[in-house]
């Protein structure tokens, strides 16, 4: 019962670069989300997703698109990178009691 | 928005020191949940709260939802060298937000 992992752990991309972060639970539950965490900032959520299928903005959506077509799969995808973007970004799982993964730390260089 | 304001920003403290930390809200919440996390590690929860008073342990964590159901506070008994890391609180106000807000956290140094 592995919860929720992410992938990858870490990456590099250099600024315009395009990525997918890959999020995948087996927990069964229907809210996703993601967030970022950058020092002094506290847990930023990007996107969140209510169900398969559906998706919504968070607080800072801006430079993000996600997708959920199955429930247990949510990614977050980078279209042109940008240093703004250098953070760590976390899966979380759930809903009144949020589940988190390992996170992926991200570097736009 | 919601905004949650937690206390202190960080503390340094000896090993077998008491320690309490705290969050505000500038609105309702039906649920309050702390979570620890260590380096390098996401974000792992401690505690859940669903009852304004409700006070339970976890362990040498203690963690009271406030009366007025806008704050919270999380107390750790008898601290060792492990308990090094950042505590967050968070609220979810129920019903169709389906959003947690976040404090900023408090970082915990315990000095052996």
């Amino acid at each position: 019962n592995a919860g929720v992992t992410q992938t990858p752990k870490f990456r590099v991309l250099k600024t315009g670069q395009s990525m997918t972060l890959l999020c995948a639970q087996d927990m069964n539950h229907e809210y996703m989300y993601w967030y970022r965490q950058d020092p002094g900032m506290g847990l930023r959520l990007i996107h969140y997703s209510v169900g398969e299928g559906t998706t919504a903005k968070g607080e800072v959506p801006d430079g993000y698109n996600v997708s959920r077509l199955k429930k247990q799969n949510f990614l977050l995808g980078l279209e042109s990178a940008a240093p703004s973007q250098t953070s760590v970004y976390f899966c979380a799982t759930g809903r009144t009691e949020a589940f988190f993964g390992q996170g992926t730390r991200l570097t736009v260089v | 928005g919601q905004q949650l304001n937690q206390s202190p920003q960080s503390m340094f403290i000896q090993e077998g020191e008491d320690v309490s930390m705290n969050c505000t809200s500038s609105s309702i919440f039906n649920t309050w949940l702390w979570y620890k996390q260590d380096p390098g590690e996401g974000p792992v929860l401690l505690i859940a709260l669903y009852k304004a008073g409700e006070l339970t342990s976890n362990g040498r964590l203690t963690a009271q939802f406030g009366i007025t159901r806008k704050d919270s506070f999380l107390n750790i008994s008898a601290s060792i060298p492990s308990d090094v890391g950042i505590y967050f609180c968070a609220g979810h106000s129920g019903g169709s937000n389906y959003k947690l807000t976040f404090g900023k956290g408090t970082l915990l140094t315990v000095n052996p």
